[in-house]
């Protein structure tokens, strides 16, 4: 079946440090992959997004890049903001007959000034 | 544009009760999709609507229903409740199969 691993929380970074989030999928077609933020009290925003193998997608500071020969979509983000603490969700969407997405357990980000 | 709305945000229930949750789309949107979200299993895929039609649906009990209306509002409806019921149930609206919006989500608690 199809699945998402993202790295385990929590991550506690210092405000400017770099952020890796890892995310390594299965999917049994070619899925379009994204992250997902949930700030606490509230629902998903979508973050970013790639819809094919070497897209990157970009919003906010953070890139991702769709990896096909990794199956991979590690999230990175150069210099950290407290305002940046949130859980992210790492989530695939095969196209075609299925429509859902499919998430990761989510890593829970606290930056500290 | 006002974004996704649910109602309740809090629910508490027992045991036994059935409780029936609502979301309102974004303007537009046909499709509207609803996930579970708890602590262990993380986020799941409940079931979409687009036009009032079912369209698909995840692996969850006959317990977990849900409905479309004509103005794309939904409802999802959970019958005999059990403790592992309680989660936050995400409701996301889409124009298609483009995008999915999320809501707030409602919170329930079962007891």
């Amino acid at each position: 079946g199809n699945s998402v691993t993202q790295m385990e929380g929590p991550v506690t970074l210092s405000e400017e440090a770099f952020l890796t989030i890892n995310c390594t999928y299965t999917a049994t077609g070619y899925p379009s992959l994204f992250w997902y933020v949930q700030y606490p009290g509230e629902g998903l925003q979508l973050l970013l997004k790639a819809t094919k193998a070497d897209d990157k997608g970009s919003n906010k500071g953070f890139e991702a890049t769709y990896r096909k020969e990794t199956t991979s979509f590690h999230l990175e983000k150069g210099s950290v903001q407290v305002s940046d603490s949130a859980v992210y969700f790492c989530a695939l969407r095969l196209e075609g007959s299925n429509y859902k997405l499919t998430f990761g357990k989510g890593t829970l980000l606290t930056v500290n000034p | 544009k006002a974004g996704v709305t649910q109602t309740p945000r809090y629910l508490i229930k027992t045991r036994g009760q059935q409780v029936t949750l609502s979301c309102s789309p974004i303007s537009g949107h046909r499709s509207v999709s609803w996930y579970q979200q708890t602590p262990g299993q993380g986020l799941q895929f409940l079931f979409e609507y687009f036009s009032e039609t079912q369209r698909n649906k995840g692996n969850f009990p006959g317990r977990f229903s849900g409905r479309q209306f004509s103005n794309s509002r939904s409802e999802m409806n959970v019958s005999t409740l059990e403790l592992g019921d309680s989660a936050l149930y995400l409701c996301a609206s889409s124009l298609g199969r483009g995008e999915q919006f999320f809501g707030p989500g409602t919170r329930l608690t079962v007891l």
